[in-house]
């Protein structure tokens, strides 16, 4: 069974300050998949990596797939209350046709 | 455009009754995918729709089925409602089998 587990789980910051999200998994993915989700709320996709090592920016965020292709990170850099929701990586492992979401990492930026 | 429309937004079961939830996808899109997402987790990958025919199946028991209607909307049913399939059901479209997914609202199912 293919998983992806995500770290930290649950994440309580101030504005203003920098932080991590980690996916990682024993399998190889095509590509990896970030989304945000808010409550009651569907996710919205924010990225997608396909080549290992590749690094994207997006404004303050900045996604890095793993060289081998099983792991993946999300840097925020001076977060704010509007960043605060539910973060999920997902993997696409081609041949099966369906994606793999991480166990999510729900992030609180307070004022 | 509209987005992929789910219905209903949030129903109430009993155990052992049976459900039916819909989804619209994007006007285009082909392939739908249904996902559980329990309180608190990612979602779980149900089953996975593509031109009418079903292209993956996830680790769901037999209660669960569905379809996919010619005008590419689906449905997924739940028979024999248990207390643990209370979630938000989510409802994707895609262009294709693969790339960018697209989620509706959900569907939250309560079963009491």
């Amino acid at each position: 069974t293919q998983l992806l587990e995500q770290s930290p789980q649950f994440l309580s910051i101030q504005e203003g300050e920098n932080l991590t999200v980690y996916c990682n998994s024993s399998s190889v993915f095509s590509s990896l998949q970030w989304y945000r989700q808010e409550p009651g709320e569907g996710p919205v996709l924010l990225v997608t990596v396909v080549t290992g090592g590749e690094v994207k920016k997006l404004k303050r965020l900045t996604f890095q797939f793993g060289d081998a292709r099983k792991d993946s990170s999300l840097h925020i850099t001076a977060a704010q209350p509007g960043d605060t929701g539910l973060y999920l990586c997902a993997g696409d492992n081609s041949g099966t046709y369906k994606y793999i979401f991480g166990t999510g990492t729900r992030l609180k930026v307070l004022a | 455009d509209a987005g992929v429309t789910q219905s209903p937004t949030h129903l109430i079961k009993t155990r052992g009754q049976h459900v039916t939830l819909r989804c619209s996808p994007i006007s285009g899109h082909k392939s739908v995918s249904w996902y559980q997402q329990v309180l608190g987790q990612g979602p779980q990958f149900i089953f996975q729709y593509y031109e009418k025919e079903e292209r993956g199946r996830g680790n769901f028991p037999d209660r669960f089925s569905a379809r996919q209607f010619p005008n590419y909307s689906s449905e997924l049913n739940v028979n024999a409602l248990l207390l643990g399939d209370s979630a938000l059901y989510l409802c994707a479209s895609s262009l294709g089998l693969t790339g960018e997914l697209f989620f509706g609202e959900g569907s939250r199912l309560t079963v009491l």
